[in-house]
């Protein structure tokens, strides 16, 4: 399936490093989401977009920092992570009503070292 | 207490046998209720929505008590392919943003 696209799939850096991830949708949502999946937590919801304006940061560190130039994409900017910032990012999309579900990109594998 | 609550698992079962998971919801508000599944290593995906009136598609089944803030998923003559962790899933936005997952229940279908 290629509803939802993330790059890269894996990532290991350093405290000090800057990178970003990528999101990308091919269905023609309006909603995007990004989600931390730390081992053995459940699904925590991070930021939400919606027809791309920023509707929800669940008390996200500021060294996360999302970017939204359209409906279709979504980035994660990282700087200066933490150890325990180490975990699967997932990325979704969903229309923008409420009982709309969501798609599930396969996340990026983050190591902090 | 959590926001949602499921059974803690993992439940092992042998094919054919009938499992049922449960789950709790703290917000009485909340709008739509879906259970997802997600294999090991693999993205969530959608298996179900959950209506007032309970739903079926094909051997699973779903139920939603709103006076107990209560959801449930049967599985029916279980498969091996069904091994997975279920999550249950709550919006608990008017406007369909704020998606709340449960820890998860991991099912194991033993040959």
């Amino acid at each position: 399936e290629t509803g939802v696209t993330q790059t890269p799939r894996h990532l290991v850096m350093g405290m000090t490093n800057k990178k970003s991830l990528k999101c990308e949708q091919h269905l023609g949502h309006n909603a995007m989401y990004w989600y931390k999946q730390s081992a053995k937590k459940p699904l925590e919801l991070m930021f939400v977009y919606n027809f791309k304006e920023q509707t929800e940061n669940n008390s996200v560190p500021s060294r996360f920092s999302p970017e939204c130039p359209n409906s279709s994409h979504l980035f994660l900017h990282l700087h200066t992570l933490q150890p325990e910032d180490s975990a699967l990012y997932l990325c979704a999309s969903s229309q923008d009503s409420g009982a709309e579900t969501q798609y599930f990109g396969p996340g990026t594998r983050l190591l902090v070292l | 207490r959590k926001e949602v609550e499921q059974d803690p698992g993992p439940f092992n079962v042998p094919e054919g046998a009938t499992v049922a998971f449960n789950c709790t919801y703290s917000n009485s508000a909340s709008q739509s209720f879906f259970w997802y599944r997600q294999d090991c290593r693999k993205e969530p995906k959608l298996l179900m929505s959950v209506y007032s009136s309970g739903n079926e598609d094909g051997r699973f089944t779903a139920q939603l008590n709103r006076a107990s803030q209560y959801i449930s998923l049967l599985i029916r003559d279980s498969k091996l392919s069904d091994s997975a962790t279920y999550l249950c899933v709550v919006n608990t936005d008017n406007y369909g943003q704020n998606f709340v997952f449960g820890p998860g229940t991991r099912l194991s279908v033993l040959p």
